[in-house]
C-alpha cells in the first residue's frame, strides 16, 4: 500500500550533537524522495530531496542517505542546534492515476536541548 | 511577500455549519494543493490542481469542494462541517506537475468544529 513511515516518534538531542532521524518506505517504485521540516504553527519547509539513482546527498548541515535494499530512508543534521528543533517528515513521490502525488511519513519529533 | 497565503488562519465553528478556506500564491505557480494534517501529524494530500484543473481527488468526502478561480487561487470550501473534519489545512503549490518541483507550504488553517 502507500505509506511512509518512521522508526522514532521523538528523538531528544543534545546542543552540538549530531542527529539522526530514520524513515522506512514501502513503495519499492518511488524514484524520489523529499525530507521536510515542520517548526510549531507552520507549514512544511523542504530541506532536501535525493533520487533513487543516489545514495547519499549533502547540503549545508544536513545529509540524506537511501538504502533502496531495505527501503530506507536517513536525516542526519551535524551540530544540532535549538532552531533544529521541529516535526520532520519523509515523503515519497508515489506515481498514481498518471500524476504525481506527494506522499508523508508520521513524522519526528526532533527536540534539542541546551 | 508571503509566498503562499491563507484564511484564515483559525477557524471554529459549530456541526453542520459551511465553510471556506482560501488559498493565494504570488510564484507564478501552475499548480495547488490541498493537504490535511490531523492531530497526530499526518499529513495527506486532498486535492490538486493544474491550470485550475483538477488533477488529485483523494476521495474526499464530497463535502469538500476546492474551487480554483484562476492559476493563484485555490480556495476550498467545506459543507455540512462535522467533528472529524477537524485539522489543520494547508495549501501548497509548486511550479507545474513535474515530479522535482519542490511544493511550498502556506502557513494552514486550524479549523476546530464543536
Amino acid at each position: 500500500g502507500e505509506s511512509v513511515g518512521l522508526h522514532l516518534p521523538t528523538l531528544s538531542v543534545q546542543e552540538g550533537d549530531n542527529s539522526i532521524i530514520n524513515c522506512a518506505y514501502s513503495n519499492s517504485a518511488s524514484d524520489y524522495f523529499i525530507w521536510y521540516k515542520q517548526e510549531s504553527g507552520k507549514g512544511p519547509q523542504f530541506i532536501i530531496d535525493i533520487r533513487s539513482n543516489m545514495d547519499k546527498r549533502q547540503g549545508q548541515r544536513v545529509t540524506v542517505l537511501l538504502n533502496k535494499t531495505v527501503k530506507h530512508l536517513s536525516l542526519q543534521i551535524a551540530a544540532t542546534q535549538p532552531g533544529d528543533s521541529a516535526v520532520y517528515f519523509c515523503a515519497e513521490i508515489l506515481l498514481s492515476g498518471g500524476y504525481n502525488k506527494l506522499i508523508f511519513g508520521a513524522g519526528t519529533r526532533l527536540a534539542v536541548h541546551p | 511577500d508571503t509566498a503562499v497565503s491563507q484564511t484564515p488562519k483559525y477557524l471554529v465553528t459549530q456541526m453542520g455549519n459551511d465553510k471556506s478556506i482560501k488559498c493565494e500564491q504570488n510564484l507564478g505557480h501552475d499548480t495547488m494543493y490541498w493537504y490535511k494534517q490531523d492531530s497526530k501529524k499526518f499529513l495527506k494530500i486532498m486535492f490538486s490542481y493544474n491550470n485550475k484543473e483538477l488533477i488529485i481527488n483523494e476521495t474526499v468526502p464530497n463535502r469538500f469542494s476546492p474551487k480554483s478561480p484562476d492559476k493563484a487561487h485555490l480556495n476550498l470550501h467545506i459543507n455540512s462541517l462535522e467533528l472529524g473534519d477537524s485539522a489543520v489545512y494547508f495549501c501548497a503549490s509548486s511550479q507545474d506537475l513535474r515530479t522535482d518541483n519542490e511544493q511550498f507550504f502556506g502557513p494552514g488553517t486550524r479549523l476546530t468544529v464543536l
